[in-house]
């Protein structure tokens, strides 16, 4: 099982609708988690850091954790084409305390 | 506050060479971490640097090695150049060695090797 999975994508939808993308993570100690944006041929740009259970919003954007499930997701309320990248997720090993990054998923937001 | 700024941010060199990439963290930050980005591979951890001390080291050929200076500023190395090392790479810098504390990174610096 792999530390961080997250679904590859690509993730499709309309121009407005609610993206939903998800996080599991295997290391059942980890204390915070983090969604990184990463527009194609640029680096990553953190947009939320959730560290309790529950939803944390920000803008247009909303983090939800369940520690009991071991997942995080990311939700984006009325899509914007310019929301069409790949989002990474990461959460820190406690073990070594690297932060162990998915494989990211790409959105595409279609006008 | 200035952000992470990475440089060069374009290389060229051909196999066998060495090359040195620099990082400057966000002031403040002194923890430096390196990644090395492929569209196969996705973000590999390379190394992390903290009071000029590495603390944590991914699983990279002796090639690549790194350090920090008293200022934060980091610098990579990759010796001994390989096609396979044409990447993105890296930096991020987060304000201590606290792993729950958020990381951020620089524009990279895309190598090429030819």
């Amino acid at each position: 099982q792999k530390e961080v999975e997250q679904n590859s994508g690509p993730l499709s939808v309309p121009e407005g609708a609610i993206a939903s993308l998800n996080c599991t993570y295997s290391d059942r100690v980890s204390q915070s988690f983090f969604w990184y944006r990463q527009y194609s041929g640029k680096s990553p740009e953190l947009i939320m850091s959730i560290y309790s259970n529950g939803d944390k919003e920000d803008g247009r954007f909303t983090a939800q954790l369940n520690k009991a499930s071991q997942y995080v997701s990311l939700l984006i309320r009325d899509s914007q084409p310019s929301d069409s990248a790949t989002y990474l997720c990461a959460v820190p090993s406690s073990n070594t305390g690297k932060l162990i990054f998915g494989q990211g998923t790409t959105l595409q937001v279609k006008p | 506050k200035a952000g992470v700024t990475q440089t060069p941010r374009y290389l060229i060199k051909t196999r066998g060479q060495q090359v040195t990439l620099s990082c400057s963290p966000i002031s403040g930050h002194r923890s430096v971490s390196w990644y090395q980005q492929t569209p196969g591979q996705g973000l590999q951890f390379l190394f992390e640097y903290f009071s000029e001390t590495q603390r944590n080291k991914g699983n990279f050929p002796g090639r690549f090695s790194g350090r920090q200076f008293s200022n934060s500023r980091s610098e990579m190395n990759v010796s001994t150049l390989e096609l396979g090392d044409s990447a993105l790479y890296l930096c991020a810098s987060s304000l201590d060695a606290n792993p729950n504390q958020p990381q951020h990174f620089g524009d990279g610096t895309r190598l090429s090797i030819l």
